[in-house]
């Protein structure tokens, strides 16, 4: 158990639908980053935060958002959502930033949009 | 751009028996380097890291790594392999030059150990 948290683990959803997916960072630590798992695009990274400010973007869509709020917890939000959205979707924590920061991984949220 | 690549999409092996798994990455810069491990139903787990110092590394389960700038490779070895370390494991690098935190993986190695 990485102490990072995940909810929920599964989302099924239709096409155009907005889901939030959530995330709790291992208690201290201060950065959140989101991944998203697909079979055709691998491991991807999408998007950073540190104490509440953005400070990474990697190539996640203009559908799609994150926040940090003042708890540290995370969330994404995935609008208009389409058949290729359905994947794995991870939440990293490390305690500061910088690379040598050692990034823990949560659980995973599985969505399937249908 | 930086890029990660695992060459052998799945390795099968017999328990016991030693295994490499390859990564090579393309950057004309420095970098960090990491190898997680993603047990099935599981997040990923970080296996060990690459910063600087002694190119051979050492991490959890008696893995350990070697980087070589020379062929930018960081392979992953263990001498005798277990059952239990069935799993998918990914290599990652991240660019110091940058200054970035993102990790950028590859597309990961399907470890398959048969008793």
């Amino acid at each position: 158990d990485s102490g990072v948290t995940q909810t929920p683990k599964h989302l099924i959803t239709a096409t155009g639908q907005r889901v939030t997916l959530r995330c709790s960072p291992r208690s201290g630590d201060l950065s959140v980053y989101w991944y998203q798992q697909s079979l055709d695009q691998g491991l991807q990274f999408l998007i950073q935060y540190y104490n509440g400010e953005e400070r990474a973007k990697g190539n996640i869509l203009e559908r799609f958002s994150a926040q940090q709020f003042p708890d540290l917890h995370s969330e994404l939000n995935l609008s208009s959502l389409e058949l290729g959205d359905s994947a794995l979707y991870f939440c990293a924590s490390s305690v500061f930033v910088g690379a040598t920061d050692t990034q823990y991984f949560g659980p995973g949220t599985r969505l399937t949009v249908l | 751009a930086q890029s990660v690549t695992q060459l052998d999409s799945q390795v099968p092996v017999f328990e016991e028996a030693p295994v490499e798994l390859r990564c090579n990455y393309s950057s004309s810069v420095s970098v960090y380097l990491f190898w997680y491990v993603q047990y099935p139903n599981q997040g990923l787990q970080l296996l060990l890291k690459y910063l600087s110092g002694s190119t051979l590394v050492k991490g959890i389960n008696g893995f350990e790594a070697e980087f070589n700038k020379s062929q930018t490779s960081f392979h992953l070895r263990k001498p005798s392999v277990h059952i239990s370390d069935t799993a998918e494991y990914f290599c990652a690098v991240s660019d110091r030059a940058y200054n970035t935190d993102k990790l950028i993986f590859g597309t990961g190695t399907r470890l398959q150990v048969f008793p």
